[in-house]
């Protein structure tokens, strides 16, 4: 199994920053076949990223991923409150498919 | 629009069965993998296992293999995830999500989620 270890597990920033967070893993991700997802307190995680680097529809372009092989990156280029939340990478390379323990982004 | 819709909340004790659904809709059902993931209380996502309802070929994250069975009536857009006997372990939030086809055939990421259904197990 993949395995994705995410980095750091938390962050905590200002509104108007920028939140860098890492997505390693265990062994090369298949076609880069990586995405990420948010996920707010009560609800369902949403998609933001796959494919390491398409956004979903609707994903403001503040959200960027990139990254290949074993080491991905989600950018948000400058944080907006409502995007304070737990981000989480998923692999869909090889099966089983895989999610990172999350990053949580927090206010400063 | 899209939507995957859940059953409710269940409270049950253990050894009881149970059997979840989540019901397609706005999209062509049997064209898309629905998955289903746990998060325990505070934890993180765990992927469980898929289905492909236009042919119903099913696939099991290895941890969950045996433990639960996944299901789908094309007929009615519906996915279920079901126990036969449940343990105070099987206490966490299950969501489906859709996930398109990749390389042809395959599985992949999720671009819609269900609202979850919250499965308490205690006695």
């Amino acid at each position: 199994d993949i395995v994705l270890t995410q980095s750091p597990g938390t962050l905590s920033l200002s509104p108007g920053e920028r939140a860098t967070l890492s997505c390693r893993a265990s062994q090369s991700v298949s076609s880069n076949y990586l995405a990420w997802y948010q996920q707010k307190p009560g609800q369902a995680p949403r998609l933001l990223i796959y494919g390491a680097s398409s956004r979903a529809t609707g994903i403001p372009d503040r959200f960027g991923g990139s990254g290949s092989g074993t080491d991905f990156t989600l950018t948000i280029s400058r944080l907006e409150p409502e995007d304070f939340a737990v981000y989480y990478c998923q692999q869909y390379g090889s099966s089983p498919l895989t999610f990172g323990g999350g990053t949580r982004v927090e206010i400063k | 629009e899209v939507q995957l819709v859940q059953s409710g909340a269940e409270v049950k004790k253990p050894g009881e069965s149970l059997k979840i659904s989540c019901k397609g809709s706005g999209y062509s059902f049997t064209g898309y993998w629905i998955g289903w993931v746990r998060q325990m209380p505070g934890k993180g996502l765990e992927w469980m296992g898929i289905i492909y309802p236009g042919d119903s070929d099913t696939r099991y994250s290895p941890p969950f293999q045996g433990q639960v069975t996944i299901s789908a009536d094309k007929s009615i857009s519906t996915a279920y995830l079901q126990w036969s006997s449940l343990k105070a372990s099987d206490t966490a939030m299950y969501y489906c999500a859709r996930s398109p086809l990749i390389r042809g055939y395959s599985y992949g990421h999720f671009d819609y989620w269900g609202q979850g259904t919250l499965v308490t197990v205690s006695s």
